[in-house]
């Protein structure tokens, strides 16, 4: 059973522009989510955290959404830069679960 | 220098073979984890330890083995290769402590088993 689902395995967003990337768990037990982004032949590194009692965190271009009674968070980038193109995983804490991850391209 | 180095970066080898992935960290962190990445699979959870007396399966523990030689240091053993062990695996550390347990990966181990 996957605790934490990201269903899209890619997304391509215009410079500038907003980039979604969404999550969904089954969990209810997680204290708290994370977001990680990776690059090409790099570990992850952490992104942003929100705890569950919180329904919204931002860090500068980075904002999380938490909508507990969907069990759906997501992760917002505005405006979406070149640099943001990675492998973004969401994850929760319960021995840190991951998601697979989406693939986010950001296009000229 | 980087906090969490793992060692080696790239090895090929040969189905039967034990290899040893060795995993170090400068960050004084108690927590320490081996996650293996496949493509489309994301991080999949291979075995952690909350500190040097304290080891646990993750969610795909068959065929490795691991050893916390000190509160620095986390290796994985995989005692007899195959072919579907070819993966990215990744070591992390965390803190273990307050709100928000965030892990630090290192930059990753390229195994292939021929």
């Amino acid at each position: 059973d996957q605790q934490v689902k990201q269903n899209s395995p890619s997304l391509s967003v215009q410079e500038g522009r907003i980039s979604i990337l969404n999550c969904d768990y089954t969990n209810s037990m997680f204290d708290y989510f994370l977001w990680y982004k990776k690059y090409p032949a790099e570990g992850p590194t952490f992104l942003i955290s929100i705890s569950s009692i919180k329904d919204k965190n931002e860090d500068g271009r980075f904002t999380v959404f938490l909508n507990k009674s969907a069990k759906h968070l997501s992760l917002h980038i505005v405006p979406s830069q070149p640099g943001d193109s990675a492998v973004y995983f969401c994850a929760g804490d319960d021995k840190i679960i991951f998601g697979k991850g989406t693939r986010l391209h950001i296009l000229p | 220098d980087a906090d969490v180095t793992q060692t080696p970066r790239n090895r090929i080898t040969k189905t039967g073979k034990r290899i040893m992935l060795e995993c170090s960290q400068t960050k004084g962190h108690d927590r320490m984890y081996w996650y293996r990445q496949d493509p489309g699979l994301g991080l999949q959870l291979i075995y952690y330890s909350f500190d040097v007396k304290d080891i646990n399966k993750g969610e795909i523990s068959d065929g490795y083995s691991v050893s916390r030689q000190a509160q620095a240091k986390f290796s994985l053993s995989l005692e007899s290769a195959i072919p579907n062990q070819t993966a990215l695996y990744f070591c992390a550390t965390s803190v273990g402590r307050g709100s928000t347990d965030t892990q630090y990966f290192g930059p990753g181990t390229r195994l292939t088993v021929l």
